[in-house]
C-alpha cells in the first residue's frame, strides 16, 4: 500500500519561501490512479486542501492560496512539492501531502504531517 | 466556497455509548461527503467516503448517511480507540473543503 512521508525546513522566516517534499514509496507518481495533494492544519483548528496534482502536471489550487503556491513532481524521485512563497505567521501549520481518487476527493493515504512554523 | 458546518463541536460520552455528529453543507453536495478521524498528533484517517461507503479495515460500528446537504456519522457503540477529533469534507467541487471538527472525549 501507498506510504508517503513530508520533509522540510521546520522553521521559515517570514516573507520567505515555505518549500516542502512529499516521498511516496509502494507507488508510482506517475500512475493515472492517482492525484497527489496537499492538506494542512494550524495548530488547534480545521484542516484547509491545498491543491493537488496529476501524474500528467495538472495542477489543482485553492483559490485562497494561489497566488502564493507551485505544486510539482519529480517522477524520477518518485516526491512531489509545495512551495508556499511571501509566508506569514498565517501559515504556520501541520502540512499533510496525501493520495486521493480524483482532483478534490477523499484522501485515502496521508503522510504523517510536518510542522512548518513561520517566525523571525 | 461550500461551507461545512460540523455538530456539536465537541461532546462527552461512555464506551458503549451510540454518538451521532452532523454536517452541514451550505449548498447541496449529492453524497460527495468523507469521514475522518484524527488523533492527537496523528494524521487523519479516512473512515467513510461518498457519504456512506465504510472504507476496507475501518470498524463496522461506524456509519455514514445523508445525501444533499445533512449527513451523519454514527458510531454504533463507542470503543475507548474512537475517542478522537472527527472531520468531514465536501469533494463535491473545489475547493474542498472541511467542517471544523467534533472531539470526542470521555465522560
Amino acid at each position: 500500500q501507498l506510504q508517503l512521508q513530508e520533509s522540510g525546513p521546520g522553521l521559515v522566516k517570514p516573507s520567505e519561501t515555505l518549500s516542502l517534499i512529499c516521498t511516496v514509496s509502494g507507488g508510482s507518481i506517475s500512475s493515472i490512479t492517482y492525484y497527489w495533494g496537499w492538506i494542512r492544519q494550524p495548530p488547534g483548528k480545521g484542516l484547509e486542501w491545498i491543491g493537488s496534482i496529476y501524474y500528467s502536471g495538472n495542477t489543482h489550487y485553492n483559490p485562497s492560496l494561489k497566488s502564493r503556491i507551485t505544486i510539482s513532481g519529480d517522477s524520477s524521485k518518485n516526491q512531489f512539492s509545495l512551495r508556499v512563497s511571501s509566508v506569514t505567521a498565517a501559515d504556520t501549520a501541520v502540512y499533510y501531502c496525501a493520495s486521493s481518487g480524483y482532483e478534490w476527493g477523499e484522501f485515502d493515504f496521508w503522510g504523517p504531517g510536518t510542522l512548518a512554523i513561520v517566525s523571525s | 466556497d461550500i461551507q461545512m458546518t460540523q455538530s456539536p463541536s465537541s461532546l462527552s460520552a461512555s464506551v458503549g455509548d451510540r454518538v451521532t455528529i452532523t454536517c452541514r453543507a451550505s449548498q447541496t453536495i449529492r453524497n460527495y461527503l468523507n469521514w475522518y478521524q484524527q488523533k492527537p498528533g496523528k494524521a487523519p484517517k479516512l473512515l467513510i467516503y461518498a457519504a456512506s461507503s465504510l472504507r476496507s479495515g475501518v470498524q463496522s460500528r461506524f456509519s455514514g448517511s445523508g445525501s444533499g446537504t445533512d449527513f451523519t456519522l454514527t458510531i454504533s457503540s463507542l470503543q475507548p480507540e474512537d475517542f478522537a477529533t472527527y472531520h468531514c469534507q465536501q469533494s463535491y467541487s473545489p475547493p474542498s473543503t472541511f467542517g471544523q471538527g467534533t472531539k470526542v472525549e470521555i465522560k
